[in-house]
This record gives C-alpha cells, sequence and structure tokens, in this order.
C-alpha cells in the first residue's frame, strides 16, 4: 500500500478563494509527521507547513493550515485567499521514525492552477 | 546563510561517462539526503547521511554511490551513467531531530 496517496487531479481554483488539497497517508508508527512542500515551476522544493501526530491543534503558518483528521489519516492543506502565485505543485510527505531512524516518503503531488 | 546549494545545476552525459553532484549546507545540520524526482513519481530517497562519515541507501541506492567527508558536504557520485538515470536531483538536509527537511535548489541530469 501506498504510504502517501495524493488522487486528485489537476486542481483549479479562483484567485482569492480557498481551496483544499488532499492528502491520506498509511502508517503504524504512533509517531510520525507530516509535511507540505511547494514546488513552483521554477523546480525548487519550499517547505510550507508541518503536523506531529501528537499535536492536538491543526497547525497554521499564515494562508496555510493542515487540516489533520488522525483517525481518518488524513493530512489536507487548505489554502485560503488564493494567489497567483500559489499556482504549483504540492507535495505531501510523511516522517516515520525519530532521529537517524527517520524517513520521508513524499506522495506523487497535486498540480494547483489558480485563475486570475 | 545560503542554506542548501547544489551543484552543477544542469548537466549533459553521455552514456558511461561519470560524474559527481555536490551538495553543501550552511546551516550546521548533521542529516543531509540525495533524492531523485521523476514524472508521476514524486521524490524517491537515494542514499542519506546522518553524521560526516557516515552513508546509508535509501529506496534507489543502485547506480550511485555517495561521500560525507565533511559535515557541510554531501557528493552524489554516478560512475557509469545510464538513460535511466535522467532526473532532478534534489539534495536536502535537516537537524539531528530529523524533522523538516530544507532543500536545495536541484540538478536537472540528461543522460544521452
Amino acid at each position: 500500500a501506498q504510504k502517501i496517496t495524493q488522487t486528485q487531479p489537476g486542481m483549479f481554483v479562483q484567485e482569492k478563494e480557498a481551496v483544499t488539497l488532499d492528502c491520506t497517508y498509511d502508517t503504524s508508527d504512533q509517531s510520525y509527521g507530516l509535511f507540505w512542500y511547494k514546488q513552483p515551476s521554477s523546480g525548487e522544493m519550499i517547505f510550507l507547513i508541518y503536523q506531529g501526530s501528537y499535536d492536538e491543534q491543526n497547525a497554521t503558518e499564515g494562508r496555510y493550515s493542515l487540516n489533520f483528521q488522525k483517525a481518518r489519516k488524513s493530512a489536507n492543506l487548505v489554502i485560503s485567499a488564493s494567489q497567483l502565485g500559489d499556482s504549483a505543485m504540492y507535495f505531501c510527505a510523511m516522517r516515520e521514525g525519530a532521529g537517524a531512524n527517520s524517513k520521508l516518503t513524499f506522495g506523487k503531488g497535486i498540480t494547483l492552477s489558480v485563475r486570475p | 546563510n545560503a542554506g542548501v546549494t547544489q551543484t552543477p545545476k544542469f548537466r549533459v552525459l553521455k552514456t558511461g561517462q561519470s560524474m559527481t553532484l555536490l551538495c553543501a549546507q550552511d546551516m550546521n545540520h548533521e542529516y543531509m539526503y540525495w533524492y531523485r524526482q521523476d514524472p508521476g513519481m514524486g521524490l524517491r530517497l537515494i542514499h542519506y547521511s546522518v553524521g560526516e562519515g557516515t552513508t546509508a541507501k535509501g529506496e534507489v541506492p543502485d547506480g550511485y554511490n555517495v561521500s560525507r567527508l565533511k559535515k557541510q558536504n554531501f557528493l552524489l557520485g554516478l560512475e557509469s551513467a545510464a538513460p535511466s538515470q535522467t532526473s532532478v536531483y534534489f539534495c536536502a538536509s535537516s537537524s539531528w531531530q530529523g524533522e523538516t527537511q530544507y532543500f536545495g535548489p536541484g540538478t536537472r541530469l540528461l543522460v544521452l
């Protein structure tokens, strides 16, 4: 089974609207972390937001928030007030293990296009 | 503070040639990683290092070697390049706690 699943086809959103990018994960670990990265057309990987498995509150970073539903094993990224510069590929990733034994597994990504 | 840098940015190789990709970080991070990104595949871990002088295999290590002689540098080598190694290569680093990984800008490699 895939550890990280991102199944949405290319997503489109109107500028200034909110959009949710879906991510489900599979792990038997009790301690794990969930990440979202943004990859614009220029190619770099930009860290957006992190959620620890023991964090009780959903993580927020500016316009980004992570809708963490542990029982459903989902970690959806919510972008509020979309901007044209948000057009990019978005990757969900999961860290299992700790310290030197930690491993990061990436999903296949979702393409987001923001329409003016 | 440059973060994570990679050289070169782009390279074309012929099958059988060798090359080394250099990754450098100035954040004093213990852990460093090499990934490759292929269309529709996301990022896959090639090799990683948890400290100077140590390296370990990731998910797709075949055809690659690595070295971490200095804490700030992590080298990825291709001894005999193959067309299947055409990809975008990313280096990343993280602190010893192994939390957030910060990525370099990537190296685009084309093997003909």
